[in-house]
Order: structure tokens, then sequence, then C-alpha cells
């Protein structure tokens, strides 16, 4: 079974600055997905960023990048200009090709003004 | 955009209720999933379905059932609760069997057992 690592269980980040989140994984896969999902306070889960293992570009979206490291089996979360609205629980996710998806225990981030 | 409901948000039960977790989606996703969330644990996929009446585990299927009836609902049914069931619970669905769907999440259910 995949199984996905989040080694920072909590992170603190002034605002406007830059934080970095980690994630790894282990599979015996070759072709995947990878996800981060944002969980802010009582409110619903939503995608941040998605990873298609056979690209080699790193996604980007505005403030938000990854680092994919596919050898390293390394995903690791960017948030640039960091604001107040991006505290939340952070979950990387990995899915193969049959469609189940499995997720890290989850990096709480905070944003400080 | 697609919405995933879940009925209840917050409930509250005895030990060895029967206790039932409903979704539904309004988009005509063919795959749902019932994960639970505890701290320190992240999402653990319970049960997931691809068409009706079509059931696979995830990993944490024991004292849980489901049932999908309907191409729209997925219900979770805890036949008799227990204390450890204690847990936020994420229905959740996505688009086609394969390829990078992005699973689209309801508000949760908060489920207390006493």
């Amino acid at each position: 079974a995949q199984t996905v690592t989040q080694s920072q269980p909590e992170m603190s980040v002034q605002e406007a600055e830059t934080v970095t989140l980690s994630c790894t994984y282990d599979t015996s896969e070759n072709n995947y997905y990878l996800f981060w999902y944002k969980q802010p306070p009582s409110r619903q889960m939503i995608l941040v960023i998605r990873q298609e293992a056979y690209k080699q570009q790193n996604a980007t979206e505005n403030r938000f990048s990854v680092n994919f490291q596919k050898a390293a089996k390394s995903f690791s979360l960017k948030i640039s200009d960091s604001q107040l609205g991006d505290t939340a629980m952070y979950f990387c996710a990995f899915m193969k090709l049959g469609n189940d998806m499995r997720f890290g225990a989850g990096t709480r981030l905070t944003v400080k003004p | 955009d697609v919405k995933v409901t879940q009925s209840s948000r917050y409930l509250v039960k005895r030990t060895g209720e029967k206790v039932f977790l409903e979704c539904v989606q309004d988009m005509d996703h063919e795959n749902m999933f019932w994960y639970r969330q505890d701290p320190g644990l992240g999402l653990r996929l319970i049960y997931f379905s691809y068409d009706v009446k079509m059931k696979e585990k995830g990993d944490i299927p024991e004292g849980y059932s489901v049932s999908r009836e309907k191409k729209e609902r997925f219900s979770l049914i805890l036949e008799s609760a227990s204390t450890n069931q204690t847990s936020m619970y994420l229905c959740a669905s996505s688009l086609f069997r394969f390829g990078a769907n992005v699973l689209t999440f309801g508000a949760g259910s908060r489920l207390t057992v006493l």
C-alpha cells in the first residue's frame, strides 16, 4: 500500500513571507498523481494544486508551487507571499491510476500578521 | 460547481446505536468515498464506490458498511457504534474511474459516540 508522510505537524510563517511544506511518499507505481489539499478552520477541504508524475515540470497555481522530485519521492508545497487566509491544515495526497486517494497526516499552517 | 452534501454536521449517539451518515452529490460523479479524519492520522479511507451497488474496502473498513443504491447517494453505516468511532467523517466524490480526478469534499460530519 502507498504511504504518504508529512513530517511537519505544525508550522508558522509571517504574513508576506514564503513557507515550504514537506511531503514524501512511498510507491512502486510509475504513473500516479500527487495533490495538495487545504482545509481552512471549520471549512471544507479544497484542492490547492496537483501534479502528474509523468510531467517533469513542477506545477504552479498563482502563489502556490510544488517541488516534485520523483526519484526521491518528494513533493513539497511552497507558498509565496503568505496571506492570513492561507491559515489551514494542508494535506498531501497520492493517487494511483485506480483512483483511490491516500492522504498524509497533515501540516497545520498558521500565518501570523 | 459540484456540491457534495452531508446530511448531518454534528451527531451525538450512544454506544451500540445504529448510525447512518448520508452523502449526496449533484453532478453525476461516478466515484464516491468515505474518509475518517483524526488528529495526527490525517484522512483514512473507509470505503469507496465506483458505481451503483458497487463498493470497495479502503484501509479501515472494520465496523462500517456502505450502501449505494443510487448514483448520487452514498451512505456510511455504523451497525453498532462504539466510542472509538468518534471522529470527523468526510464524504467525497470524483468524476471518472480513472485519471487525475480531483476529489470534491463535503463539509464533514462530526460524530460523537458516548
